[in-house]
């Protein structure tokens, strides 16, 4: 079945470490994005990526990097530069401007 | 800037049926979804609009002015399965210039009660 993998399902980090997130899709979409999800907010776009070896920063980038280096693949770093980084992080795909996006299972990263 | 509002919680009563409405203001505008999020699971896509007028998809409908920047998600005959977060989120102009990212807004928790 197709569909977009993210893990670990949960994460804990220690202060000043860096932390990657998976996240892989095996439905040939084009274009990948990273949203943060906190309490009481709306989804917030770190990053985002149309096509391979390119990536755009989004609202909120400050503390993450990212790579495109395979279309199935969009890894999220969390550097020690992020200062609040416990929240929900969720990786989405899309084939097209004129579709939605599809969702992976998410990764909720939590500073211990 | 750009601001999607929705209501924070609402409450309603199994077989009833409920709406729930959203405004925006985005620099651009390419379509409107929904997306239904329970707790810590991810969204799942609900409907799209990007003309005026109602979409109708089984309990769920969903309807968008554009001039008004409005929609509102329907949802009849409500089920206790339905008690989740509704996520409006507007697909706007990417920094490029594009439209390429969805705005998101803060959800509306909805609870189902027997």
């Amino acid at each position: 079945d197709g569909g977009i993998t993210q893990s670990p399902k949960y994460l804990f980090r220690k202060e000043g470490q860096n932390v990657t997130l998976s996240c892989e899709q095996n439905l040939n979409h084009d274009a990948m994005y990273w949203y943060r999800q906190d309490p009481g907010q709306g989804l917030r776009l770190i990053y985002y990526s149309q096509i391979v070896n390119d990536f755009q920063k989004g609202d909120i980038a400050e503390g993450y990097s990212v790579s495109r280096e395979k279309k199935e693949s969009f890894p999220l770093t969390v550097t020690s530069a992020q200062k609040n980084p416990t929240a929900f992080y969720l990786c989405a795909s899309t084939p097209g401007l004129d579709y939605g996006y599809t969702f992976g299972s998410g990764t909720r990263l939590t500073v211990v | 800037g750009q601001n999607i509002d929705q209501p924070t919680e609402m409450t309603a009563t199994e077989g009833a049926i409920v709406q729930i409405n959203c405004t925006y203001q985005t620099s651009g505008f390419n379509g409107l979804f929904w997306y239904q999020q329970h707790a810590g699971e991810a969204p799942t896509f609900l409907s799209y609009n990007v003309l005026d007028g109602l979409e109708e998809k089984g309990r769920f409908s969903s309807f968008l002015s554009r001039s008004k920047g409005y929609s509102y998600l329907l949802l009849k005959e409500l089920q206790m399965k339905d008690s989740a977060s509704y996520l409006c989120a507007v697909r706007g102009k990417g920094t490029s210039g594009g439209y390429n990212k969805l705005i998101f807004g803060a959800g509306t928790r909805l609870a189902v009660h027997p």
